[in-house]
């Protein structure tokens, strides 16, 4: 399975600050997912990225809060834009299984905290 | 979106079972996952089970899928310290969409 690298793992950010999180996967993927993961609580799908294309997002997120780039198969950003304390949460990045495999790979996770 | 129902604790000692519930209501399914999620990390695939059957076993995993019932389990055999995370069920009708379950945080005593 496809191994994700995604960074930072942590932060602590200013409100009102904007922070870029990346994820770096060691095989081209089409399909890359954003996650949230609220303190105590499941995960929850942002968006999904598709290189060449515009990011898919789910109801409740939006491109301005969530701007997220997919610029090749292997690498995308979310960028955390105008943070408040309720963006605290654990970022997640996810890629879909390949040829032959199930079960979606995710990132280690960015833990962001706002203050 | 699809409800994915855990209970939201389990506590056993080192060397019992531990047995996970889940439960769904998307009856499309088609594959069923059980993830791990240690402190402070993201989240590692445990196993997960293709919708027609009904159990799968992976060394000390065993996953048990009712498909009448909507209902999965995640037995965990002789259980230890390090299995000590919160597991996560999620379900997906295709490639691009999980649903994931609140998590079950599994409390091992030594």
């Amino acid at each position: 399975s496809a191994v994700i690298s995604q960074k930072p793992s942590r932060d602590i950010c200013q409100r009102g600050t904007s922070l870029t999180i990346q994820c770096q996967v060691d095989s081209q993927v089409t399909m890359m997912f954003w996650y949230r993961q609220q303190p105590g609580q499941s995960l929850t799908l942002i968006a999904t990225a598709n290189q060449g294309s515009e990011a898919t997002y789910e109801s409740g997120f939006v491109i301005d809060k969530f701007p997220i780039s997919r610029p090749n198969l292997t690498f995308s950003t979310l960028t955390v834009s105008n943070m408040s304390p309720e963006d605290s949460s654990i970022y997640l990045c996810s890629v879909a299984p390949g040829q032959g495999a199930a079960g979606y790979t995710f990132g280690s996770g960015t833990r962001l905290t706002v203050v | 979106g699809e409800d994915v129902e855990q209970s939201l604790f389990l506590s056993v000692r080192e060397g019992d079972s531990s047995v996970i519930n889940c439960t769904y209501t998307d009856s499309s399914s088609t594959y069923l996952y059980w993830y791990k999620q240690e402190p402070g990390a993201g989240l590692q695939l445990l196993t997960y089970i293709f919708s027609n059957m009904d159990m799968k076993q992976d060394q000390r995993l065993t996953v048990l899928l009712n498909k009448k019932d909507k209902h999965l389990s995640l037995r965990i055999a002789d259980t230890q310290t390090g299995d000590s995370a919160i597991y996560f069920c999620a379900e997906s009708d295709n490639f691009n969409k999980f649903y994931f379950g609140s998590g079950t945080k599994l409390n091992v005593k030594p």
